[in-house]
């Protein structure tokens, strides 16, 4: 079954704590994505990821960062947590992206207090 | 800047009937549409995908057009049922390659009442 696993599922943390989603796919997509969805807004693309070790910054970086040590494997890390980074945060993959098939995770659900 | 527009916003119909979501954008290049579904607390699923000019697809009760001359796309739902309640996303890609990007409606929700 071709899927985007995402963990954890809900995630509360404190404002400055350094929080890790993670996200795996089981299809060898070479693009992943993470993005965010807020409410009234469309999903804005954080990073995206074209293989392993090639990464690049989406449109809105700032505050995030990503690792991508195995192309099954595509990792969000938010160092000191803000506020306003709660979210539902989605991983996505894609073959090569373009008019390719996309798969979407579950979403994470992040509230920072 | 909102480059991809959806409406209605929100939409109550009644279990059997029919309905038209529309996406209007202004994204370019575009190279194509997508239409995904998202139900709630869940993942986007995608429907159908729209590239040339003046493309139709069909996905059973789910069809689409697609007019790039208007940049403006149709989701048509026929005999709407219960489990078509879900929020509705357009999505224009601006390249047919990974270096493009995806831009994302924010979405028509749909609710289906029996």
């Amino acid at each position: 079954d071709m899927k985007v696993t995402q963990m954890p599922r809900y995630l509360i943390k404190r404002m400055g704590e350094n929080v890790l989603l993670e996200c795996g796919q089981d299809m060898s997509h070479e693009t992943m994505y993470w993005y965010r969805q807020d409410p009234g807004l469309g999903l804005q693309l954080i990073y995206i990821s074209y293989d392993v070790d090639s990464n690049s910054e989406g449109d809105i970086p700032k505050g995030y960062r990503v690792s991508r040590k195995k192309r099954e494997h595509f990792s969000l890390i938010l160092d000191s947590a803000k506020t306003n980074q709660t979210s539902v945060y989605f991983c996505a993959s894609s073959l090569r992206g373009g008019q390719s098939d996309y798969t979407f995770g579950s979403g994470t659900r992040l509230l920072v207090i | 800047k909102t480059q991809v527009e959806q409406s209605p916003q929100s939409l109550v119909v009644r279990q059997g009937e029919n309905c038209v979501l529309q996406c209007n954008y202004s994204v370019t290049p575009d190279n194509h549409l997508r239409w995904f579904k998202q139900d709630t607390g869940k993942g986007l699923v995608s429907l159908t995908v729209l590239v040339h000019e003046n493309d139709k697809t069909s996905n059973g009760r789910y069809s689409a057009t697609l007019d790039k001359d208007a940049k403006h796309s149709t989701l048509h739902i026929t005999a709407t049922l219960l489990d078509d309640t879900a929020t509705y996303i357009c999505v224009v890609g601006d390249r047919g390659s990974a270096l493009g990007r995806l831009h994302f409606g924010a979405g028509t929700q749909l609710i289906v009442i029996p």
